[in-house]
Parts: structure tokens; sequence; C-alpha cells
């Protein structure tokens, strides 16, 4: 089965200041890896997918992950943070042999100091 | 292109109630999925369909829940009788069902249970 640990529930960052978020798997095949925000009382948007080919993926808004397979890791990044990133930060692992469905995280609150 | 549409958008209720929650996925899409959000934690997959077969619903408490999508479209998800732990958000998703493509997500239906 597969599974997903985010090690960080809460972050808080300095506007302007870097932001990492971590994120692990479990799966026994290829993982397809993918990194969704939800601001409060909306839904998920997905920001970045990772399929296969280049390990770095560039999102929306400004993020980017990387693919590490030795690590099992998918850690999110954003050089410069705006105080509009402030929301709750998802990973997931999804495959095809598991029927396209999504196994997320327990999610990462990122607060924004100004 | 309109969203995922998902009703009502808060409900409260006793212990014992039924409730019913609808979702009518993006026009097109195949895949129609019901994620459960307990308050702190990721989405869970209750229910995965495939036009209005079920794929996977090994995860949905089938002596207290049900869902269906007669027609292919629109789902409902029903809790009878609801228990205080269903206290949660219902997330309806959609895609068109091809190999890893992204989930859209509606706003979610918040259920209170008293």
């Amino acid at each position: 089965a597969q599974s997903v640990t985010q090690p960080d529930i809460h972050i808080t960052v300095s506007e302007g200041a870097s932001l990492e978020l971590r994120c692990n798997y479990s799966y026994g095949a290829t993982p397809y890896l993918f990194w969704y925000v939800q601001s409060p009382g909306q839904g998920l948007q997905l920001l970045l997918k990772y399929f296969s080919g280049d390990t770095l993926v560039q999102g929306i808004k400004g993020f980017e992950a990387e693919f590490k397979r030795s690590q099992s890791s998918f850690n999110l990044r954003k050089p410069s943070v705006h105080w509009s990133d402030a929301a709750e930060y998802f990973c997931a692992v999804g495959a095809r042999a598991a029927g396209n469905k999504l196994t997320f995280g327990g999610g990462t609150r990122v607060l924004v100091k100004p | 292109e309109a969203g995922v549409a998902q009703s009502p958008r808060y409900k409260i209720i006793e212990k014992r109630q039924s409730v019913a929650f609808w979702c009518n996925p993006i026009s097109g899409h195949a895949t129609l999925y019901w994620y459960q959000q307990i308050l702190g934690q990721g989405p869970k997959l209750l229910i995965q369909f495939q036009n209005n077969g079920v794929v996977d619903d090994s995860q949905l408490p089938k002596d207290r829940f049900s869902a269906e999508r007669l027609k292919g479209v629109d789902s409902t998800l029903k809790i009878q009788p609801a228990k205080l732990e269903d206290s949660a958000v219902y997330l309806c998703a959609s895609s068109r069902g091809v190999e890893n493509e992204k989930l859209f997500f509606g706003s979610g239906t918040q259920l209170s249970v008293l």
C-alpha cells in the first residue's frame, strides 16, 4: 500500500524568506507525485506533479519540487515566500496500479510572518 | 470551464440523523472521487467511480455510508445514521480518467455532527 509522510505539521516563515516542505513516500512501484495547496475554505489546487524525466519539477506560483528516488522524497521549495502563500500544503502519491487514486499526506500548515 | 460543483457548502446535523451531499463533476470527466478530510488531516479516499461503476470503495464505511453515480455524471454521497466522528469536510474530485492526470477538486461540504 502506498503512504505519504509530511513530517512538519506547522512551519512559520518570514515573508521573503525561502521555504522548504518535506515529503516522504512509500510505494512499491514507480510513484507519481503531486503537491496540492489548500487555502482556507477552498478546494485543493495542484501546484505541480512528477511523473518521469527531469527530477526537478517547476510548478505554479514560483514553486518547485525535487524527486529523489534514493531518499523516497519529493520536497517542495520556494525561494521567496509571499504573504499569500500562507495555506496548507499536501503531498500526494498516485499510480496507475492504484487506479489513479491519490493517497495524501497529513499536510503542512504554512504561516507567513510580515 | 466550470469547476467541480458541490452542495451544500455547510451542514449541521445531530448524531443518528441522515445527510446527503451532491457533486457535479467537470463536464466530460469520467472519474469521480469522494474524499473525507477530518480537521488536521489529509484527505482520505472514500470511493472512486469510473463512469457509473465503482472502482474502489475499500475505505468506505459501508454500514453507514453509501454513494451512487447512476448516470455517470453527478454523484450523491449519503451518511445514515451519522456519528460524531463523521464531522469532516467531504471533498469531491473529478478527472478525465487519463493515466495520472491531475484531479480537480470542489470546495467541499463541511459537515458538523452534534
